[in-house]
């Protein structure tokens, strides 16, 4: 069954570094997103992608972060100079449609870990 | 203000037995309401997806009911099992955009 993969599983980086967090979303989906979940806390969006464009995005997603197709597979979640609270479970998810059809499939999530 | 709330927090049962979890929602205009089952430390996997003009919807032994009235949703577990223990989380998304607001989720307990 298809799935949305993420990599790294698991980074910790040190406050001010850059980390790139990764993501192949399911092969005929046309639209993608990451969320973010603090521990012990609620899923949160963060934006949403199609057409090589953000779509839509939350008061997160502020400058510090960055979002790119890079290529025709990959979907990547860029956070620069990364704070303390940014540590969280980052998750990647596709769906082929929006709106009331568009079922949202999760990938199992990049947890970052901010020293 | 977009809200999502469910209720209870927490949720203790058997091995064998129902529970029904709530969920209000403040989400306007409405477009969708799902339910999604997340283990600890996975991504979140869709139950059921129900748009305005349903009012239930079953997956297995998961059956999902919607009340756009009121603005309310429940999700009902038949004859649970161990490893129904998770987070049961309630999404709703607002037409005309792609946002999505996530409740807090409740935590089912099955004990055998």
């Amino acid at each position: 069954e298809p799935e949305v993969t993420q990599t790294p599983s698991h980074q910790v980086t040190q406050m001010g570094q850059e980390v790139i967090l990764r993501c192949v979303p399911i092969s005929n989906h046309l639209y993608f997103y990451w969320y973010r979940q603090i521990l012990g806390q609620k899923v949160e969006f963060l934006v949403s992608f199609y057409n090589n464009e953000i779509s839509e995005k939350s008061e997160i997603f502020d400058d510090q972060f960055s979002v790119e197709r890079p290529d025709g597979s990959n979907f990547t979640l860029k956070i620069r100079s990364t704070k303390l609270e940014d540590s969280a479970m980052y998750f990647c998810a596709s769906s082929e449609n929006w709106g009331d059809t568009g079922e949202l499939f999760f990938g199992e999530g990049s947890r970052l870990t901010v020293l | 203000k977009n809200q999502v709330e469910q209720s209870p927090q927490s949720l203790i049962i058997l091995e064998g037995k129902n529970c029904t979890l709530q969920c209000n929602y403040t989400v306007s205009p409405f477009s969708n309401l799902r339910w999604y089952k997340q283990d600890t430390g996975r991504g979140p996997v869709s139950l059921t997806i129900m748009t305005f003009s349903e009012n239930t919807k079953s997956n297995g032994r998961y059956t999902a009911t919607l009340d756009a009235d009121t603005k309310q949703s429940s999700l009902h577990i038949t004859a649970s099992q161990l490893s129904d223990s998770a987070s049961y989380i309630c999404v709703v998304s607002a037409t005309g955009g792609f946002k999505t607001i996530f409740g807090a989720g409740t935590r089912l307990f099955v004990k055998a």
